[in-house]
């Protein structure tokens, strides 16, 4: 079974540090592409993070651009999120989701069940 | 960049259909064929139900259906069904920045 399974998430004081892990199974890691999608409690989904197979291609939304840092070791089929400089607006639920064709852009067909995130004091 | 747009909440009786539009913009909706639909019940993850703006995953029943015209895509449930209460965002290829952007969400209730 393709399956992802987010790992990582807790409660940070604002200004903390945090990195959620996500691992693969079921399928070839190194040969897709991935992202990190969050939900506020009760709100949408927000876009947050892509990496392409090699990081070769790597975006950030802007609310997380210069704080987040997205990574992958294709050895251990693990995607990572690297959180910094957090703040209350960063609580959320975080998915990782892989992409379902590859130059990415297309769509999200597989995502974990989310890792949550609360910052606050 | 703004989310793309949706109507807070969509309705019909089992058995009617419904369609919910996203309208987005001529950078995201309106420039790419990357419009993609997930169904999200309460505590779940998202789950794909429509890609590449009206094709459906292996396991997606053909009552939903996706199309787009513009900057305005939209999905449609056909023979409404108790399960298919949930919530529903669309999604679009955005380029580089954003990637993606999402749609800001439809509750869909089955009365």
């Amino acid at each position: 079974e393709e399956q992802l399974v987010e790992s990582g998430g807790g409660l940070v004081q604002p200004g903390g540090s945090l990195r959620l892990s996500c691992a693969a199974s079921g399928f070839i890691f190194s040969t897709y592409e991935f992202n990190w999608v969050r939900q506020a409690p009760g709100k949408g989904l927000e876009w947050i993070s892509y990496i392409s197979d090699t990081e070769s291609a790597i975006y950030y939304a802007d609310s997380v651009r210069g704080r987040f840092t997205v990574s992958r070791d294709n050895t251990q089929n693990l995607l990572y999120l690297q959180m910094s400089s957090l703040r209350a607006e960063d609580t959320a639920l975080y998915y990782c989701a892989r992409e379902k064709a590859a130059a990415g852009g297309d769509s999200l067909d597989i995502w974990g069940q989310g890792t949550m995130v609360t910052v606050s004091s | 960049q703004s989310a793309l747009t949706q109507p807070p909440s969509a309705s019909g009786s089992p058995g009617q259909s419904v369609t919910i539009s996203c309208t987005g913009t001529s950078r995201d909706v309106g420039a790419y064929n990357f419009v993609s639909w997930y169904q999200q019940h309460p505590g779940k993850a998202p789950k794909l139900i429509i890609y590449e703006v009206y094709k459906r995953p292996s396991g997606v029943p053909d009552r939903f259906s996706g199309s787009k015209s513009g900057n305005t895509a939209s999905l449609t449930v056909s023979g409404l069904q108790a399960e298919d209460e949930a919530d529903y965002y669309c999604c679009s290829h955005g380029g580089s920045n954003p990637f993606y952007v999402f749609g800001t969400g439809t509750k869909v209730t089955v009365l």
